[in-house]
């Protein structure tokens, strides 16, 4: 039973534009999303977390937007560069979970 | 602060042969887990641990064992290897920020029953 579903396995964006990679969910008991960064051979890295009291959370190129009635989440990259090509994971849970459900990935492959 | 280590990271197995993957983290967290992913798929869950002397299944339990007989520690046991346990496995631990829960994965073990 997928729970976080990213229907998008992959995404090619040219250098410099908007990457936008999306992510929904079923479980409404979910009350924090995090999206994680992988690169081939290594583990997935943190990237950016939102928590459902928020609609929006920004770290530098990165935002993530959160749209509860929806249920769907959003991570937009701007401006993209080489170096964020990777896969991404978009994952949730709730306070009283144990343990983060995660999509399948999304591979964004950003072109010079 | 090397935090969390895994090893080996690659490994092929005959059917039938058992083996340890190993994982330790030296941040103290109280938190670990041990996930996989099958090509193309998400991580999911084998067995979670959420301290010393606890342990408990995930969504794949079957076919592996866990122990965690101290914070760093969680090995991660196949007893019976099958092909169908051919999978990247990625061990990780957490810790809770405000309330978000924060994970750190190792870099994977590349296991092949073949």
């Amino acid at each position: 039973d997928q729970q976080v579903k990213q229907n998008s396995p992959s995404l090619s964006v040219q250098e410099g534009r908007i990457s936008i990679l999306n992510c929904d969910y079923t479980n409404s008991m979910f009350d924090y999303f995090l999206w994680y960064k992988k690169y081939p051979a290594e583990g997935p890295t943190f990237l950016i977390s939102i928590s459902s009291i928020k609609d929006k959370n920004e770290d530098g190129r990165f935002t993530v937007f959160l749209n509860k009635s929806a249920k769907h989440l959003s991570l937009h990259i701007v401006p993209s560069q080489p170096g964020d090509s990777a896969v991404y994971f978009c994952a949730g849970n709730s306070n009283s979970g144990y343990a983060l459900n995660f999509g399948k990935g999304t591979s964004l492959l950003v072109t010079p | 602060n090397a935090g969390v280590t895994q090893t080996p990271k690659f490994r092929i197995l005959k059917i039938g042969q058992s083996m340890t993957l190993q994982c330790t983290q030296d941040m103290n967290h109280n938190y670990m887990y041990w996930y996989r992913q099958d090509p193309g798929m998400g991580l999911k869950l084998i067995y979670y641990s959420v301290g010393a002397g606890i342990t408990d299944k995930g969504e794949v339990p079957n076919g592996y064992n866990v122990s965690r007989s101290t914070t760093e520690d969680f090995p991660l046991r196949l007893e019976l290897a099958a092909p169908s346990q051919t999978s990247v496995y990625f061990c990780a631990s957490s810790y809770w920020e405000e309330t978000n829960e924060k994970l750190f994965f190792g870099s994977g073990t590349q296991l092949s029953v073949l």
